[in-house]
């Protein structure tokens, strides 16, 4: 069974400093990892993805499948980075494939 | 690119009414949608999967007599809720995934339903 965790339900750092949102995941096939962003009275939206290795607003996040895990990390937090945030894994075999969430991270950026 | 709506944003009805839920994929083809449940401050859990000219496949748990998915485009997804109950209400979200690019969602922005 697919399975997300998200540990943290609430991270608070001030700015400038780095911040990590854990996520570890549980999966038989070949995962595919997600980190998705909702900022206040906003919709969800992607913000990266494991297998495109790219830096989204300076965050990153590696695959690491000895540990299972897919931490999200940013060396140096802005305030604008206050938002919920949330790991996604998918299944990949298909088109469209479904995604499961994990509980989400509010994080908090203060001045 | 790759927006996609929801419409009403938000809706209040009696107990024992329905309630349909529109999802629309504004700007592209969206092969596949998805309906998710979100209660307050709690994750959101997916309800069904939908490809277009095709049944919703439904989640564990989920009544498919209850919560009627149809997909019959390839940019229009309804959601309805049957004889709708006060436990109904919640915040319902929808998803788009592009036939191009189908391991990836976008997101409508919610429809928050409160059933009375």
């Amino acid at each position: 069974a697919q399975r997300v965790t998200q540990p943290e339900k609430l991270l608070s750092v001030f700015k400038g400093a780095p911040v990590e949102l854990k996520c570890n995941y549980s999966y038989s096939g070949s995962p595919e990892l997600f980190w998705y962003v909702q900022y206040s009275r906003q919709r969800l939206q992607l913000l990266l993805r494991h297998i495109s290795r790219e830096s989204i607003k300076g965050f990153t996040a590696d695959l690491n499948k000895g540990e299972t895990s897919f931490h999200l990390k940013k060396p140096f937090a802005q305030e604008e980075d206050s938002a919920m945030y949330y790991c996604a894994l998918g299944g990949g075999e298909t088109s469209g494939s479904r995604l499961t969430f994990g509980e989400g991270t509010q994080l908090t950026v203060n001045p | 690119g790759a927006v996609v709506s929801q419409h009403p944003s938000w809706v209040i009805c009696k107990s024992g009414t329905s309630v349909k839920i529109e999802c629309r994929s504004l700007d592209f083809q969206a092969t596949t949608m998805f309906w998710y449940r979100q209660f307050p401050k709690q994750s959101l859990m997916l309800m069904a999967t939908s490809n277009e000219g095709s049944k919703a496949t439904y989640e564990q748990g989920v009544e498919k007599d209850k919560f009627l998915i149809n997909h019959a485009s390839l940019t229009l997804s309804t959601l309805t809720v049957t004889s709708a109950h006060p436990e109904d209400s919640s915040f319902y979200i929808c998803s788009a995934s592009h036939r191009d690019r189908a391991e990836t969602q976008y997101f409508g922005p919610g429809t928050r339903l409160l059933v009375l």
